[in-house]
């Protein structure tokens, strides 16, 4: 049974940083592409971020593009979001989700707040 | 980026009816692969999304046949026949043809 576990969120400070991990499990972790995706309260879906199988190629929007980093351990099978410089607009239920989208985690929840 | 537009934003059903939810898309959705990479999804109350079809007309693994999805380029409808209870939630169309990937702002279905 393929399953996605999220961890690492709460509440943070503007300008502060937080990492949120993903445990994957029930699938060849190394063969998909894997991302993120943030919902924030009472609203739709935002993609965050996309990671290659290697991890050599990630692909993020602008909102945040040089404030997010994507990666991945395949020995692992875990993937990683660090966010920095975060934004109260960043306040959000973050997703990992296999690339295809068809397999989700029950999601983490960000708060950025003073 | 591609905006995604899904019509109506809700709507309100009875048991047993069918019903049909429009996604278009500001630019093609046809990938150099030929391909077209046009999702829909489903977020019932309180849960993570759940993916429906993907490639515009290819059901999920464990999805209901009553779902189905049509269209072509821009223009693209998921059609439910014979909504059930559990169908209810928020429906979004997605595509991973273009970055940054994008979303429609979700169709709400109700029961009437």
């Amino acid at each position: 049974e393929v399953q996605l576990v999220e961890s690492g969120g709460g509440l943070v400070q503007p300008g502060r940083s937080l990492k949120l991990s993903c445990a994957a499990s029930g699938f060849t972790f190394s063969n998909y592409y894997m991302a993120w995706v943030r919902q924030a309260p009472k609203k739709g879906l935002e993609w965050v971020a996309t990671i290659s199988t290697s991890g050599s190629r990630t692909y993020y929007p602008d909102s945040v593009k040089g404030r997010f980093t994507i990666s991945r351990d395949n020995a692992k099978s875990s993937l990683y979001l660090q966010m920095n410089s975060l934004k109260s607009e960043d306040t959000a239920t973050y997703y990992c989700a296999r690339q295809v989208f068809d397999y989700w985690g029950q999601g983490v929840m960000v708060t950025v707040s003073s | 980026d591609v905006v995604m537009t899904q019509t109506p934003p809700s709507l309100s059903v009875a048991i047993g009816q069918s019903v049909s939810i429009s996604c278009k898309s500001s630019q093609s959705l046809v990938y150099s692969d030929g391909k077209t990479y046009l999702h829909w999804l489903l977020q019932s109350p309180g849960r993570s999304p759940k993916r429906l079809i993907y490639q515009v007309s290819n059901l999920g693994s464990g999805v209901p046949d009553r779902f189905s999805g049509t269209g072509s380029q821009k223009d693209f409808t998921l059609k439910i026949s014979r909504v059930e209870a559990e169908d209810l939630g928020v429906y979004y169309c997605a595509q991973t043809t273009h970055f940054p990937y994008t979303f429609g702002a979700g169709t709400k279905l109700e029961l009437k």
